[in-house]
């Protein structure tokens, strides 16, 4: 079955930066989209953006260009986000999130996020 | 993108059907067959309940449904129980090539 594990919470001082891993299992890594969404606490769930894991090209969403950087590791099927500079106001879990349906079948990344992973929550103080 | 818009709670006794609302635009939930709806407990992640509008992914129980109106999508839950007792959130694909969350609602099982 399909499975997204996350790394776990990270302390971190602001300025600094933290990467975040979501290792994927249980599927073809390359054939599908991730996705990465935020959820400050006691707060709503934001799309933060998606990385093609064929292509490796990335689309960001409104108010994480910049800082906010996808990458991939393609033969440990792991997705990664790093997040530098950090602000007290990027305190939040962050999850990864399998786009649906496949990008063989729609490139462009329409869908849904049909498997999560279990979050990791990055803490941002001095 | 501007959240799609959800009423902060709703509630229902045991048996009861409630229905929550996404009230979004033509350029997400008006647009595209791309609305999804998500159920989440606390200090857990996010759980798929529908997508493609009204499509139900295996194992998810026959007691949720969506449908969708002109710009507002709803998720109805029939049979209310106990263990519906969450936070549910929609989603719609855009045209700006994006996603975007609803704002979130919190069902209470009375």
């Amino acid at each position: 079955q399909v499975q997204l594990v996350q790394s776990g919470s990270e302390l971190k001082k602001p300025g600094a930066s933290v990467k975040v891993s979501c290792k994927a299992s249980g599927y073809i890594f390359i054939n599908y989209g991730m996705s990465w969404v935020r959820q400050a606490p006691g707060q709503g769930l934001e799309w933060m953006g998606w990385i093609n894991a064929k292509t490796g090209n990335s689309t960001y969403g409104q108010g994480f260009t910049g800082r906010f950087v996808f990458s991939l590791d393609m033969s440990g099927s792991t997705a990664y986000l790093e997040i530098s500079s950090l602000k007290a106001e990027d305190t939040a879990v962050y999850y990864c999130a399998r786009l649906r349906p496949s990008i063989v079948v729609v490139p462009t990344g329409r869908g849904w996020f049909d498997s999560w992973g279990q979050g990791t929550l990055v803490t941002v103080s001095s | 993108q501007s959240p799609l818009i959800q009423p902060a709670s709703v509630s229902g006794s045991p048996g009861q059907s409630i229905t929550i609302s996404c009230t979004g635009t033509s350029s997400d939930v008006g647009g595209y067959n791309y609305v999804s709806w998500y159920q989440q407990y606390p200090g857990k992640a996010p759980k798929l309940l529908i997508y493609g509008v009204d499509d139900r992914p295996s194992g998810v129980s026959n007691r949720f449904s969506g449908s969708r109106s002109g710009n507002t999508a709803s998720l109805t839950i029939s049979g209310l129980q106990a263990e519906d007792e969450a936070d549910y959130y929609c989603s719609s694909y855009t045209s700006t090539n994006s996603y975007v969350f609803g704002t979130g609602t919190k069902v209470t099982v009375l």
